[in-house]
């Protein structure tokens, strides 16, 4: 157990309105990620950050916004919902930069917007 | 930008058989993580192996070890003994040793069926 929480779980949103998935961690790891899961797509990044207020874009990031200003809590938001945002978001966290620790993930949080 | 590429969608095993799931990769970096991640139904990421590049040795986890050519960049993983609980999605996935952010590339994903 890597002491991640992810909120909500599930959640069903209409298109157009703003949403907030929240990620919290207890290991008071540095890095913190989001990830989305697609099929045919294994895992992308959407954000990351290195620190608090630290953050920067990956591979998928428009329409997705991010704020850490704890170190345990990494905010994702949708600004905007759309039915291309359905999806499932994991938050993952590492320990130190560029050693050769392990990534760990949260359980994920199912999104679909209608 | 690296890339992961899993060719496999999915693959099929006999319980107690033995399979390998294919992952090839593309990057320009010498120093290198690679790793298999297993996600079983739950969608609960779990770590299966990690190889670092640097390491001429394939990484083994009991039933699990992986066949990593680093010249070919290919990173193959290998289940003996296939049992019923290997059923799950596995993704292969990489991470540089040297640019900022620890961040993973993953492949596509291979669907793992076990047949009893």
């Amino acid at each position: 157990d890597a002491g991640i929480t992810q909120s909500p779980r599930h959640k069903v949103t209409e298109t157009g309105t703003p949403v907030t998935l929240r990620c919290h961690q207890t290991e008071n790891h540095r890095y913190m990620y989001w990830y989305r899961q697609d099929p045919g797509h294994g895992l992308r990044l959407i954000h990351y950050s290195y620190g608090v207020k630290d953050t920067d874009k990956g591979e998928v990031s428009d329409g997705y916004s991010v704020s850490r200003s704890k170190t345990e809590d990494f905010l994702l938001t949708l600004e905007s919902a759309t039915s291309s945002q359905t999806s499932v978001y994991f938050c993952a966290i590492s320990w130190a930069r560029n050693s050769g620790n392990t990534i760990y993930f949260g359980e994920g949080s199912w999104l679909t917007v209608v | 930008a690296q890339t992961v590429t899993q060719s496999q969608p999915e693959m099929s095993v006999q319980e107690a058989e033995t399979v390998t799931l294919s992952c090839t990769y593309d990057t320009s970096e010498s120093d290198y993580y690679l790793f298999w991640y297993k996600q079983p139904p739950s969608r609960q990421m779990i770590l299966v192996i990690r190889q670092e590049a640097y390491k001429q040795q394939n990484a083994t986890e009991n039933r699990f070890s992986v066949n990593f050519q680093k010249a070919a960049k290919s990173f193959s993983l290998k289940i003996s003994d296939s049992q019923l609980g290997d059923a799950a999605m596995y993704f292969c996935a990489y991470r540089s040793a040297v640019e900022y952010g620890n961040k993973l590339v993953f492949g596509a994903g291979t669907i793992l069926r076990v047949k009893s």
